[in-house]
This record gives structure tokens, sequence and C-alpha cells, in this order.
């Protein structure tokens, strides 16, 4: 079955621009993850969804982030005023709920701030 | 706290055996473990549960020391699909999502 799936894979923007980053979630999987992964680094929590509504949004760095999920389904990350320091792949996980503890990634997107 | 992960690297001849440790400052509800190979995705291994639990798949082994906050994982009779790098994902505050990874641990296995 299909899996989890981001776009763009690659970003390249300039510094102060306005970025997003879109998910596709495994389809019926409830619960979905954004990590931030920068070069010779683990994935770095971001948040987390279940269902429509953030239920944590703590690893955020900053107000500058910001994450949807309209409907329950498709994820988008949000940067506005980019930095030249959020250049990293930013992964997106699925999970089918909320207790079960395999996430499933995607590919990530490579953002490249110039 | 970011977990330590040792080594940071190793290299294998096919067959050999490996461990790679995880360890903690801060006490831990659960390790998860994930093998993320080079430009892929991190794909789900296993998870060790506070009170002995674990899940993941059958040809992975691990280990969870609660009181030692540390954690290994076993790779047994290498194979060269094993290559790629080792996170390791540690659960303090109970919530089994919010994970802290550390570093990784890359292996390379060799004909």
């Amino acid at each position: 079955g299909a899996g989890v799936s981001q776009t763009p894979s690659n970003k390249v923007t300039e510094k102060g621009k306005y970025v997003e980053l879109r998910c596709d979630p495994i389809s019926g999987h409830t619960a979905l993850y954004w990590y931030r992964q920068s070069l010779g680094q683990g994935p770095e929590f971001l948040i987390y969804f279940q269902g429509t509504g953030a239920a944590d949004d703590s690893g955020l760095p900053n107000d500058r982030f910001f994450a949807v999920r309209p409907e329950g389904s498709v994820s988008t990350l949000k940067i506005q005023r980019t930095e030249r320091g959020d250049s990293a792949v930013y992964l997106c996980a699925s999970s089918s709920t909320r207790d079960s503890y395999e996430q499933y990634f995607g590919p990530g997107t490579r953002l490249t701030v110039t | 706290q970011q977990p330590v992960q040792s080594p940071q690297a190793v290299i294998l001849r096919e067959g050999e055996d490996a461990v790679i440790n995880c360890s903690s400052s801060k006490a831990l509800y659960s390790v998860h473990w994930y093998r993320q190979k080079h430009g892929e995705a991190p794909v789900f291994l296993m998870i060790l549960l506070k009170g002995g639990e674990q899940k993941g798949h059958d040809k992975i082994s691990a280990s969870f020391n609660e009181k030692k906050q540390q954690s290994s994982l076993y790779l047994t009779a290498s194979q060269l699909s094993y290559s790629g790098t080792y996170f390791c994902g540690t659960d303090s505050g109970g919530s089994n999502y919010k994970l802290t990874f550390g570093k990784g641990t890359l292996l390379t296995v060799n004909p």
C-alpha cells in the first residue's frame, strides 16, 4: 500500500520567505508527527496531531513555525520569515492510533534557505 | 536531553555480530529503535517499554535496563541489508510519541 508521502522533496528558498511543506499520511492513520533532522543528527520532534487537533506542539522552535491538519488527513507545516538555520530535512510520520508505537516515516522534504 | 549512543560507527563483515548502546540521563518510559538508510526515511525496528514489554520485528533483539536508563540493540549474523544509521529514541514523559533521538550509530556491513 501507499506509504507516507511528502511534497516537495526539495525546496530552496531565500531568507525571509514563507514556505509550506505538505505531508500525506497513510490512509486511516489518525496520528501524525512532524520532525526536523539536521545533518548528523537524529530526528527532532516538532508537533503531534491526533485527528485534526495539534495535541502537542511543544517541539516547535518558535512562532514562525505553524502546522495544520484541517480534515484529519493531510498536514501542512508552515514556516514564516525563513532563516538559514531552518535548513534541514523535515520528516513527517504517521501511526494508526495514538497508542500505536510504530511510526511510519515519509521520505522528507529537504529545505535549504539561502 | 539527547540520549548518547555508542559506538558512533561500526564496520562489520557479513555474518558478524554487533551491539549498539543507548544511554539516557533521564528516567525512561520507553526506548524506540529505528534504522535509516542514506537518503531514506527512518524505519521502525523495535520499542521497549517500562515493565518489560517489547514490540518489534522478529529478527531484531534488544534489552532495556530501566534502572540504568540504558538500552542495547543486538544485531546477530549481520547481513548487507543491515547497513544504515541506527537511532534510539527515548521517551521520558510517558507519551510514547514525543521521542528524543540520539545522534545515531552508523553501521556498515561489508561482504
